[in-house]
């Protein structure tokens, strides 16, 4: 993607926890969505982050930190469900920009 | 159940021919859009509209047309000029654009023969 970089592909085992992280360009940076994706499947929301720190939802987080143009997924308690994979997605400029997403492989 | 659905979910299509792809929403949002996705690459922006009769061009228009003669509606037309059409395609919906959460259907798998 755009101006986004994201590690292609990560395994873990289940329960494990697992971060996933994605960098950007900071310039006209608004916010930043992390998605999820399951194989053929429509993106789902997980978080939106604005402002800096870690955002706790459940089982996932997410942070952000503005000044470094970085932000991390952080996967707790894995699940054989949470095999997909993981889009993080600038906003800014009036316009979204997908990373190519990060493929999450759990395993038993 | 309020959703955004796409139909039909596996598509093909000849060389040649043109393709309209579908996208309905029953959640009352302004904005929606049309994606792309192919393997190894984010998804990329086609088309998108904020208002009935109004819609913008994306990152990726070439070969493509679009229309929002509804709110609820904003079918996708896959044209011959389209000169690598074989992909995932993705409609999605929001409140207002930019930056509100974006609410995305199922995907078209469309393949040309």
């Amino acid at each position: 993607g755009q101006n986004i970089d994201q590690p292609t592909e990560m395994t873990a085992t289940e329960g494990a926890i697992v971060q996933i992280n994605c960098t950007y360009q900071t310039s006209g940076f608004n916010g930043l969505f992390w998605y999820q994706q399951h194989a053929g499947e429509a993106p789902t929301f997980l978080s939106y982050n604005v402002l800096d720190g870690l955002e706790e939802k459940g089982r996932f987080s997410s942070f952000l930190s503005r000044s470094k143009g970085y932000s991390y997924l952080l996967l707790k308690e894995l699940q054989m469900k949470d095999s997909a994979s993981y889009l993080c997605v600038r906003t800014g400029f009036q316009k979204l920009v997908f990373g190519t997403g990060t493929r999450l492989l759990v395993s038993p | 159940d309020g959703g955004i659905t796409q139909s039909p979910k596996y598509l093909f299509r000849k060389e040649g021919q043109n393709v309209t792809l579908s996208c309905e929403q029953n959640l009352n949002h302004d904005a929606m859009y049309w994606y792309r996705q192919d393997p190894g690459q984010g998804l990329r922006l086609i088309y998108y509209s904020q208002i009935v009769n109004d819609f913008q061009k994306g990152d990726i228009a070439e070969g493509y047309s679009v229309s929002r003669e509804k709110k609820e509606s904003f079918p996708l037309t896959v044209t011959s000029a389209q000169k690598n059409p074989t992909a995932f395609y993705l409609c999605a919906s929001s409140i207002s654009e930019p930056y509100n959460e974006q609410f995305f259907g199922p995907g078209t798998r469309l393949t040309v023969l």
